[in-house]
């Protein structure tokens, strides 16, 4: 099993540039998510998806918007990069929240 | 408000000895869980183990378990018997009912031959 996938690995953005992050499991999960890491931080959670179909914002969703597209992909777009927004993006899925999150690998996000 | 406190940015332990990394929290909340991750140099994030708010019984998972305390609202994180592979960073999160996450700033172990 692939697990929770993310696209891409590395990316570079000018300020003012769009990006989609791509993000997909295979566990057949109701529950997703999208996190940001900044250096020396915790997660913060940016979007989660309960189930298919909804969509709540998390601690941080300024400057990000989101889609649940099925029950397997979770999509996280950036319409309008700015260098605050430079981080590791992180995806997770899980049962529900009684149960551990699974995340990808990771998403590397520099924004200049 | 929703809230994870980790007060140890770093702490080091020798190698075979217990260490206790810990974790509270705040939320008024009656259904919540809690959790603790490791994530290695690497990067990737590790499950660890889980406490439920209504679970009596403190988690254990092999050489880890979790101190739940709901009274003081702490779920400290106990390792036992550290390993060269156990440095990492450890993170406790709080998951609220509506599916609404919050991490910890982490504690960064390092264990000592």
């Amino acid at each position: 099993n692939a697990g929770v996938t993310q696209t891409p690995k590395f990316q570079v953005l000018k300020t003012g540039q769009s990006m989609t992050l791509q993000c997909a499991q295979d566990m057949n999960h109701n529950s997703m998510y999208w996190y940001r890491q900044d250096p020396g931080m915790g997660l913060r959670l940016i979007y989660y998806s309960a189930s298919e179909g909804t969509t709540d914002k998390g601690e941080v969703p300024n400057g990000y918007n989101v889609s649940r597209l099925n029950k397997r992909e979770f999509s996280l777009r950036l319409e309008s990069a700015a260098p605050s927004q430079t981080s590791v993006y992180f995806c997770a899925s899980s049962r529900s929240v009684r149960h551990e999150q699974f995340f990808g690998p990771g998403t590397r996000l520099t924004v200049l | 408000a929703q809230k994870i406190t980790q007060t140890q940015p770093g702490m080091f332990v020798q190698e075979k000895e217990a260490v206790t990394l810990d974790c509270t929290y705040d939320t008024s909340d009656p259904s919540y869980g809690l959790f603790w991750y490791k994530q290695p140099s690497s990067g990737e994030m590790i499950f660890l183990i889980y406490q439920g708010s209504y679970d009596q019984q403190n988690a254990t998972e092999g050489r880890y378990s979790l101190n739940f305390q709901k009274a003081r609202k702490s779920a400290n994180l106990v390792i036992s018997a550290s390993q060269l592979g156990d440095s990492a960073m450890y993170f406790c999160a709080m998951g609220l009912f509506n599916n609404d996450m919050r991490f910890g700033a982490g504690t960064r172990l390092t264990v000592k031959p």
